[in-house]
């Protein structure tokens, strides 16, 4: 079956410029994450959605960061006037749960590059 | 807090070759160990698991033991080839459902 899908693959802006990162998980997982790898290190939590739970945003860097999920499908991760410490890649993950066991599926990533 | 470290890299090593990548692990009550593998231009994907104490996780010839006594969950692989060149990382879960990442090993397999 399809994967974790996310959209753009790539995205240049300007410093100051708003924009907008999509990602498709897979059917019936419940639980979706966000997560930011900068150049050289490792995976940095950003936020995670669980059903129709309240989202924990305990990760969000900035106000400026802000994202939201639609029941159990698609996310949206906006990032407002965009920083060059931004630049980084966005990964979304999702999981048939949020029990600890359960493997999280990656999508390819939006590498977002801020000038 | 919890928290993750692994060996840094990069890692080389010339095909079939013995590899270990190092793990060790801070963390309160009792995770879930993982290895993650990130091949070049593709996406995370988990490489193997171990839930428990003692378990070992093995998935394409490499192999990872929990060990909570030195807690630690080194990667082993008996002989490498040069499709096992990647980013591999080690991770942790707990109670909650984060991961806690470290920071990753780039592995390069010379022929």
């Amino acid at each position: 079956g399809a994967g974790v899908s996310q959209s753009p693959s790539n995205k240049v802006t300007e410093k100051g410029k708003d924009v907008e990162l999509r990602c498709d998980p897979i059917s019936g997982h419940t639980a979706l994450y966000w997560y930011r790898q900068r150049l050289g290190q490792g995976l940095e939590f950003l936020i995670y959605f669980q059903g129709n739970s309240a989202p924990d945003k305990s990760g969000l860097p900035s106000d400026r960061f802000s994202a939201e999920r639609t029941g159990e499908s698609v996310s949206t991760l906006t990032i407002q006037r965009t920083q060059q410490e931004d630049s980084a890649v966005y990964l979304c993950a999702s999981s048939l749960s949020s029990v600890s066991t359960y493997e999280q599926y990656f999508g390819p990533g939006t590498r977002l590059t801020v000038t | 807090g919890n928290s993750v470290t692994q060996m840094e890299g990069p890692v080389t090593l010339s095909e079939e070759a013995f590899l270990t990548i190092n793990c060790t692990y801070t963390a309160t009550g009792y995770p879930s160990l993982f290895w993650y593998v990130q091949y070049p231009g593709e996406g995370l994907q988990l490489l193997l698991k171990a839930t428990k104490a003692d378990d070992k996780g093995s998935n394409k010839g490499f192999e990872a033991t929990y060990r909570k006594e030195t807690t630690s969950f080194h990667l082993e692989k008996g002989s490498v080839q040069v499709s096992d060149s990647a980013v591999y990382f080690c991770a942790l879960s707990d109670s909650n459902y984060q991961l806690i990442w470290g920071a990753g090993t780039k592995l390069i397999i010379k022929p």
